[in-house]
């Protein structure tokens, strides 16, 4: 099973600071998703990309929220002005153009005070 | 995205084998089935996937009945790693989000 990394494990910033979560990529995986998990409650699906352009986004995903994959490097989550409700586990997905499954990351804590 | 309904919880004794339900009566033609777990706060695993045949690997079996409106997901001898919430989603085939339910806790006790 192919191994996906992300930094940092656990970020603290304060309400109103941009944070950035990072996801390396794996070989021949071309699908990217970012997903969050509020404790207690279910997975919820932010968004996917592909080819170097947003394929999907759920509505959490508003202006405060970007991706992007620059020149094939590492898959970056931004969240420009943190709020409370931003706390989560933060997990980034891969897939490949080949198979049918996604392969998740250990998640990045965001706590958010 | 067809919608899933699952028991919330289940107990298994370790070395028997796990049988998890799933029920999407409302799968299109060209939607699959994939089962993903969670063990406690980590990321969700892949476990396996199938459009209408069953399929078997290393991890697991998937029991798609020939309608494709329920399937099950056996875990042919549990062990307590294998305690987890398991999770049914239906999506189409890659590029798509999943959409996680409140999934199945599933149990294994000595």
């Amino acid at each position: 099973e192919p191994e996906v990394t992300q930094t940092p494990s656990h970020q603290v910033t304060q309400m109103g600071q941009e944070v950035i979560l990072r996801c390396v990529p794996i070989s021949n995986h071309l699908y990217f998703y970012w997903y969050r998990q509020i404790l207690g409650q279910k997975v919820e699906f932010l968004v996917s990309f592909y080819n170097n352009e947003i394929s999907e986004k759920s509505e959490i995903f508003d202006d405060q929220f970007s991706v992007e994959r620059p020149d094939g490097s590492n898959f970056t989550l931004k969240i420009r002005s943190t709020k409370l409700e931003d706390s989560a586990m933060y997990f980034c997905a891969m897939g490949q153009a080949s198979s049918y499954e996604q392969y998740f990351g250990p998640g990045t804590r965001l706590t958010v005070t | 995205d067809a919608k899933t309904t699952q028991p919330t919880s289940m107990d298994c004794a370790e070395g028997r084998a796990a049988n998890l339900p799933c029920n999407h009566s409302t799968i299109s033609g060209n939607e699959y089935v994939y089962w993903y777990r969670q063990i406690h706060s980590q990321g969700p695993q892949y476990i396996i996937h199938g459009l209408k045949n069953n399929e078997t690997n290393e991890m697991a079996s998937l029991i798609i009945t020939e309608d494709r409106k329920s399937s099950t997901l056996i875990l042919p001898h549990a062990t307590l790693r294998d305690t987890a919430v398991y999770y049914c989603i239906v999506s189409y085939t890659h590029g798509n989000k999943l959409v996680f339910g409140a999934g199945t806790i599933l149990r294994v006790k000595s």
